[in-house]
């Protein structure tokens, strides 16, 4: 199995433009969580998902943010409006929906907005 | 609340010595527990987990970890140092079912000097 794959590995973009940031699970995985990763903060859990159906958003910062996943095997992370302040590195991770193995997190997205 | 605490932000210690980096948690369910590495540019990488069962836990690259109820801890501890083990760690606490998020403590950063 490659695991998490998240894309695209760094990212910088300009105040004010979308981004996009994408996952794929672990295929056979049910759940999918997007981490935020900062100095300051540490992992922040932004939102997570059962069967492709979003549990607990209430990590999400703000409006700029939102998150789908369509699938099983794909997720995406959008910021619109980005802001300097969103610059971290964003990790998906998944994990099945039975048993107790624990996240699989991905290598993460290095955002930086300037 | 639920909430991890480790209260070592940055830990060094010669290559060769023993290690043990603290992690308490509070947690109104019984917990699942987790240690998490993360090299430099990489994504966070499972060490070993408790569910049930044996308070001591073993896990990869020669780790163990004891849960202990009465000081709601999960130290996580190693024998003897190498240098490759320097990295950041993360103490994780879940609920006892598959399917929901983790909460992650701040981490604590590992140097290794020679």
């Amino acid at each position: 199995d490659a695991g998490v794959i998240q894309s695209p590995r760094h990212e910088v973009t300009e105040m004010g433009q979308e981004v996009t940031l994408r996952c794929k699970p672990i295929s056979g995985h049910n759940s999918l969580f997007w981490y935020r990763q900062t100095m300051m903060r540490g992992l922040e859990l932004l939102i997570y998902f059962n069967n492709n159906v979003p549990i607990d958003d209430s990590g999400m910062p703000e409006d700029r943010f939102s998150a789908k996943m369509p699938n099983a095997s794909f997720s995406t992370l959008k910021i619109q409006p980005s802001e300097p302040r969103d610059s971290a590195v964003y990790f998906c991770a998944s994990s099945p929906a039975q048993g107790t193995t624990g996240y699989t997190f991905g290598s993460g997205t290095r955002l930086t907005v300037v | 609340a639920q909430s991890v605490t480790q209260p070592d932000i940055h830990i060094t210690v010669s290559e060769g010595a023993s290690l043990e980096l603290r992690c308490n948690y509070s947690y109104g369910a019984t917990p699942y527990l987790f240690w998490y590495v993360q090299s430099p540019g990489q994504g966070l990488q499972l060490l070993l987990k408790y569910f049930s069962g044996d308070t001591l836990v073993q896990g990869i690259k020669g780790f163990e970890a004891e849960f202990k109820r009465s000081q709601s801890s999960f130290n996580l501890r190693k024998p003897s140092v190498h240098w490759s083990d320097a990295a950041e760690y993360f103490c994780a606490v879940g609920a006892n079912q598959a399917g929901t998020a983790l909460i992650f403590g701040k981490g604590t950063t590992l140097s290794v000097s020679s």
